[in-house]
């Protein structure tokens, strides 16, 4: 199993719409999740955490489920600008460690 | 507040040549971290220094590839003789500590190896 699995897409939605997108990874041990987003050709940047408990920040939910290991993101009400490549992000191991980054799920959004 | 910046933001060079890049992380951020990303293609972890401690040179492809950082500012990643499949965007992410925390990135820095 890869650390950090996702689909790629891409996820084609009209405008409007919800969609969801699920991250897997791969050690139990992991304590920090994270959701990034990329523009084309831009760096990444952080969209939000993901709490145990689950958070919400405007449009955006994410949610976390340790016993099958996997995150969600949530997206309602799509915008055309929420169209990019989002990334799920999940320490390497648990504790002192790095950030292992998933490939992305691209959504497009149209109008 | 100053986000993390690098440069320069495109750098064309030959093939065989060496080339050096520059990151200065977010102030008071600990950890900084490397990263290289071909077209299309995810983040591939290069290094990670954590403050006074031993680099994680894990992600290094080759022995061409090394990085430097002084105390807790600037990084300079060098390319020995590169070649065209070094050709990617390289960037540079700096965070508070490396304990799980957020990473914040630079805009990258463009390598054309021709």
């Amino acid at each position: 199993r890869k650390e950090v699995e996702q689909d790629p897409g891409p996820f084609n939605v009209p405008e409007g719409a919800t969609v969801a997108f699920n991250c897997t990874y791969s050690n139990s041990a992991s304590q920090s999740f994270f959701w990034y987003r990329q523009d084309c050709r831009k760096e990444p940047k952080l969209l939000m955490s993901v709490y145990s408990s689950g958070n919400e920040d405007g449009r955006f939910t994410a949610q976390l489920n340790r016993a099958s290991q996997y995150i969600s993101l949530l997206i309602r009400d799509s915008k055309l600008s929420d169209s990019a490549t989002y990334l799920c992000v999940v320490n390497k191991r648990g504790g002192y460690s790095t950030l292992t980054f998933g490939k992305g799920t691209m959504l497009l959004v149209s109008p | 507040g100053a986000g993390v910046s690098q440069s320069p933001s495109n750098k064309v060079t030959e093939k065989g040549k060496d080339v050096e890049l520059r990151c200065d992380p977010i102030s008071g951020h600990t950890a900084l971290y490397w990263y290289r990303q071909r077209l299309g293609q995810g983040l591939e972890f290069l290094i990670y220094f954590q403050g006074n401690s031993a680099p994680d040179k894990s992600g290094l492809p080759s022995d061409r590839f090394s990085a430097e950082r002084t105390g807790e500012s600037v990084s300079t990643l060098t390319i020995q003789r590169t070649q065209q499949e070094d050709s990617a965007v390289y960037l540079c992410a700096s965070s508070v500590t490396g304990f799980g925390y957020e990473q914040y990135f630079g805009p990258g820095t463009r390598l054309t190896v021709t």
